[in-house]
């Protein structure tokens, strides 16, 4: 049972323009939601993350919108950079006691100079 | 300051052997949680440990388990290996729920 899905397993965009990334989650008792890049080779690192209270958290580049009703939430990135060129990981979580995070099955993002 | 330390890096397995992985969290993390990452599959939970104790555990069978200690240092050991067990096994660290993880960089596990 995938919680949390992420449909395009690829995107590509060209450098400069809008990078649209997208999550939906089934669990309604998630209540906070990350955002992890992943570079081969290497461990995924944390990008960016918003608590079910809030619908848009910004960070430079990277926005990240939660939209509930839909359970569905996105990742902007404008500027697209050719070194975001990476796997991009939903993950979320509910509080109240200790729950894990969970995480969807990733976006390569190609980011094309 | 040193960032999450997964060894070893690659490990080459024999079907039927068993694996230990090691991982040293960032320090005064306190948690430890287990991801296995396949193609097409994503990051899949395997456990959690908080303080020498497992707090979740993910879906996978009885042939996973894991252990912390009382440094926050984690073992994964995987028993009875089979060729499906072939993965890159993540290892996260963090302050508790609700802060980011740290993840390291794997240990990618091959079994023949």
């Amino acid at each position: 049972d995938q919680q949390v899905k992420q449909n395009s397993p690829s995107l590509s965009v060209q450098e400069g323009r809008i990078s649209i990334l997208n999550c939906d989650y089934t669990n309604s008792m998630f209540d906070y939601f990350l955002w992890y890049k992943k570079y081969p080779a290497e461990g995924p690192t944390f990008l960016i993350s918003i608590s079910s209270i809030k619908d848009k958290n910004e960070d430079g580049r990277f926005t990240v919108f939660l939209n509930k009703s839909a359970k569905h939430l996105s990742l902007h990135i404008v500027p697209s950079q050719p070194g975001d060129s990476a796997v991009y990981f939903c993950a979320a979580s509910a509080s109240g006691g200790y729950q894990k995070v969970t995480f969807g099955t990733g976006t390569k993002l190609q980011v094309i100079p | 300051k040193a960032g999450v330390t997964q060894t070893p890096r690659y490990l080459i397995k024999t079907r039927g052997q068993q694996v230990t992985l090691s991982c040293s969290p960032i320090s005064g993390h306190r948690s430890v949680s287990w991801y296995q990452q396949t193609p097409g599959q994503g990051l899949q939970f395997l456990f959690e440990y908080f303080s020498e104790t497992q707090r979740n555990k993910g879906n996978f069978p009885g042939r996973f388990s894991g252990r912390q200690f009382s440094n926050s240092r984690s073992e994964m050991n995987v028993s009875t290996l089979e060729l499906g067990d072939s993965a890159l096994y993540l290892c996260a660290s963090s302050f508790g729920q609700n802060y980011g993880y740290t993840f390291g960089s794997g240990t990618r596990l091959t079994v023949v």
